[in-house]
């Protein structure tokens, strides 16, 4: 089955500075990848994804690409804000079945 | 308001004890799902249901049970809880396997 892996595990940035978080996969029939944040005590809220017919897609202060060939893909933050601070979760689709990366907990210092 | 509900939030129980989490959507949603999360592993999905009296197994189904008889609802059943099942849990919804998957607030287990 698929596998999503996951980096780094944790990552702590100055307020204003870029983050990115860099995830890999196996299955390369996998079409479907979104990013999720989760704040503290809540459930994860999708942010961005991007199907695999696409090779980059923008909103806002975040973004993701996507390349195929070497199957990774990654999210981009910039002008991170203390807001930004949580987990986030790559993920990969294939058919019916979503597979997650183990995290990354961002921590943005004001 | 849009949502998915799950119940109860925190539960002990006792290893052996039938429970079940009830899920609950209100977005017409076709596809449901159950998480489990737990600390270095992500997110791993227990079961998945693409409609009405339709279920899979995910990549961690041992030990659980679903049933999709309405719509709205995806109860996850724990037939006999063991420590190992001790997890934050989640449930989602979504149109379909490749859009948006609307979370749970999440559900806390933890068996003795």
């Amino acid at each position: 089955g698929e596998n999503v892996e996951q980096h780094p595990s944790t990552l702590s940035v100055q307020e204003g500075d870029s983050a990115v978080i860099k995830c890999t996969y196996s299955d390369s029939a996998s079409n479907y990848f979104p990013w999720y944040k989760q704040e503290l005590g809540k459930g994860p809220q999708l942010i961005i994804d991007i199907r695999s017919n696409v090779g980059e897609k923008k909103d806002q202060r975040i973004a993701v690409t996507l390349n195929k060939t070497a199957k990774h893909f990654s999210l981009h933050i910039t002008e991170t804000q203390p807001e930004d601070s949580a987990v986030y979760f790559c993920a990969a689709s294939i058919d019916n079945d979503m597979r997650f990366g183990a995290g990354t907990r961002l921590t943005v210092k004001p | 308001e849009a949502q998915v509900t799950q119940n109860p939030r925190y539960l002990i129980t006792v290893t052996g004890k039938k429970l079940t989490v009830t899920c609950s959507q209100n977005m017409n949603h076709e596809y449901m799902s159950w998480y489990r999360q737990d600390p270095g592993l992500g997110l791993r999905q227990i079961y998945y249901s693409m409609n009405v009296e339709v279920t899979d197994k995910g990549d961690v189904p041992e030990g659980y049970k679903v049933s999709r008889k309405e719509k709205r609802n995806f109860p996850l059943i724990l037939e006999s809880p063991s420590p190992n099942q001790t997890s934050l849990y989640f449930c989602a919804s979504s149109l379909s396997m490749r859009s948006e998957q609307f979370f749970g607030p999440g559900t806390r287990l933890t068996v003795l």
